[in-house]
C-alpha cells in the first residue's frame, strides 16, 4: 500500500529466538497499529501508538513489545518467539485514529518452528 | 464489551446480489467500516458509515445500519468474480481510537 511498508514480508524463525518486525510510513500519520490475523479470529490488536514514544496495549499484547522512536517507524518485537505467535502481522496507520479508517500494509507472514 | 461477529462464508452466483452481515455489541460505536482483503494482501477500506446514518450508497455498495439491533450489512449489487475476497466489518467506539474487527466473511463468487 502506498505510504506504508512492512519488512520482512516473510520470516521463519525458531522457538525462543527474538524477532523484530518493522513498519515504515511516509505519510507522517500520528497513529500506528500492529494487528495479527489468524483464521477464525479476524484481526486482533496487539499494540498501537498515538505518537513518538507513546504506545499502548491492545487485546493480545502478551509476549510482544513495541517501540516508536520516530514518527515513521513502528517496531514490533517478539522477545522469545513461540509457535502460538505464528501468524500474519499487519501494520496500519491513521492520521487521526477516527473517521477515515486505517491504511494497511501488505503484511508479514511469520512462522515459528 | 467490544465484540464484532460475522458469518464465516458466503457463496453467490455471478450477477446476483451479495449481502454480508455483521453484529456488534458496543452501542457507543461512532463509525462502522467495511474492509476488503484479497488473497495475500492487506486490508483495503471499502466504505464506512457514521453512527447517526441509516444507509450509505456508493456505486455497487450499499451499507445499512440498524442501531437498535446493532446490525450492519454490506450489499454488493451485480456481484463479480473480482469481488471474491474476505470482508471485514469494524467498529470504532466513542472513547477510543482503535478499530475492533470482526472475524471476516469469505465471499466466493461462482460463474
Amino acid at each position: 500500500d502506498a505510504g506504508i511498508t512492512q519488512s520482512p514480508r516473510h520470516k521463519v524463525t525458531e522457538t525462543g529466538t527474538p524477532v523484530t518486525l518493522r513498519c515504515h510510513q511516509t505519510e507522517n500519520h500520528r497513529y500506528m497499529y500492529w494487528y495479527r490475523q489468524d483464521p477464525g479470529h479476524g484481526l486482533r490488536l496487539i499494540h498501537y501508538s498515538y505518537g513518538v514514544k507513546d504506545t499502548d496495549k491492545g487485546e493480545v499484547s502478551d509476549g510482544y513489545s513495541v517501540s516508536r522512536s520516530k514518527t515513521e517507524d513502528f517496531l514490533l518485537t517478539l522477545e522469545s518467539a513461540t509457535s502460538s505467535q505464528t501468524s500474519v502481522y499487519f501494520c496500519a496507520i491513521s492520521p487521526s485514529g477516527q473517521g477515515n479508517g486505517y491504511t494497511f500494509g501488505s503484511g508479514t507472514r511469520l512462522t515459528v518452528v | 464489551g467490544e465484540d464484532v461477529e460475522q458469518s464465516l462464508f458466503l457463496s453467490v452466483r455471478e450477477g446476483d446480489s451479495s449481502v454480508i452481515n455483521c453484529t456488534y455489541t458496543d452501542s457507543s460505536s461512532t463509525y462502522l467500516y467495511w474492509y476488503k482483503q484479497e488473497p495475500g494482501a492487506g486490508l483495503q477500506l471499502l466504505t464506512y458509515i457514521f453512527s447517526n446514518m441509516d444507509m450509505k450508497q456508493d456505486q455497487r455498495l450499499t451499507v445499512l445500519l440498524n442501531k437498535k439491533d446493532k446490525h450492519l450489512s454490506l450489499r454488493i449489487a451485480d456481484t463479480q468474480t473480482g469481488d471474491s475476497a474476505i470482508y471485514f466489518c469494524a467498529e470504532l467506539t466513542s472513547n477510543t481510537d482503535k478499530l475492533i474487527f470482526g472475524t471476516g466473511t469469505r465471499l466466493q463468487v461462482f460463474p
